[in-house]
């Protein structure tokens, strides 16, 4: 059961337009939620986090977006630049248990078009 | 100067071989853990472990030993190894209990042939 899903496996965007990743969730017991980008060969890097209690969190170039009635998450890259190729994984843990367990996506790819 | 690292970085091996993969964070990190990413880039957790003890154990077959040494290294044991075992497995570290941003090393990517 993937309680994680990222439907667009794939998504191009033109240098200097905005980029909107998007992220869904089965578990109502998520409660923080985050962003990695991943380059080839290369472990995942946290880019932004979003707590349940926000609904939006903004650092530089990239915004989370919760949308906990939808349990939808998304993420926004504005300007995008060719640099921010890469693949975008969404996680979700629930931390009430006190164990942080994260539960990702399959990853979408994002090219960014010079 | 690495954060997280681990060795090898690829693993070529035959069926029914037993196999290590060392982690080593210089973070000075409390929290451990190794994922799997399967060929349709699942990342999947398959245990944490905090100041050397194990916290979370997903369904992994128990040919899968994780082994925490101190709280600086979690190495990762797979006995008899099938073709399904090939996968990109990556450890992680997490700092204090206030923080979710986990550190990811490289990826070791296993073929088992």
């Amino acid at each position: 059961d993937q309680q994680v899903k990222q439907n667009s496996p794939s998504l191009s965007v033109q240098e200097g337009r905005i980029s909107i990743l998007n992220c869904d969730y089965t578990n109502s017991m998520f409660d923080y939620f985050l962003w990695y980008k991943k380059y080839p060969a290369e472990g995942p890097t946290f880019l932004i986090s979003i707590s349940s209690i926000k609904d939006k969190n903004e650092d530089g170039r990239f915004t989370v977006f919760l949308n906990k009635s939808a349990k939808h998450l998304s993420l926004h890259i504005v300007p995008s630049q060719p640099g921010d190729s890469a693949v975008y994984f969404c996680a979700a843990s629930g931390t009430t248990s006190g164990t942080y367990k994260y539960i990702f996506g399959t990853g979408t790819r994002l090219k960014v078009l010079a | 100067d690495t954060a997280v690292s681990q060795t090898p970085k690829y693993l070529v091996t035959q069926m029914g071989n037993d196999k290590s993969i060392k982690c080593e964070q210089n973070l000075g990190h409390d929290t451990m853990y190794w994922y799997k990413q399967d060929s349709k880039k699942f990342l999947k957790i398959m245990f944490s472990y905090n100041n050397k003890e194990l916290i979370i154990n997903e369904t992994v077959p128990n040919r899968f030993s994780p082994k925490s040494p101190d709280k600086a290294h979690l190495n990762l044991h797979i006995n008899s190894l099938e073709l399904g075992d090939s996968a990109v497995y990556f450890c992680a570290s997490r700092g204090d209990r206030a923080s979710h941003e986990q550190y990811f090393g490289p990826g070791t990517r296993l073929t088992v042939t």
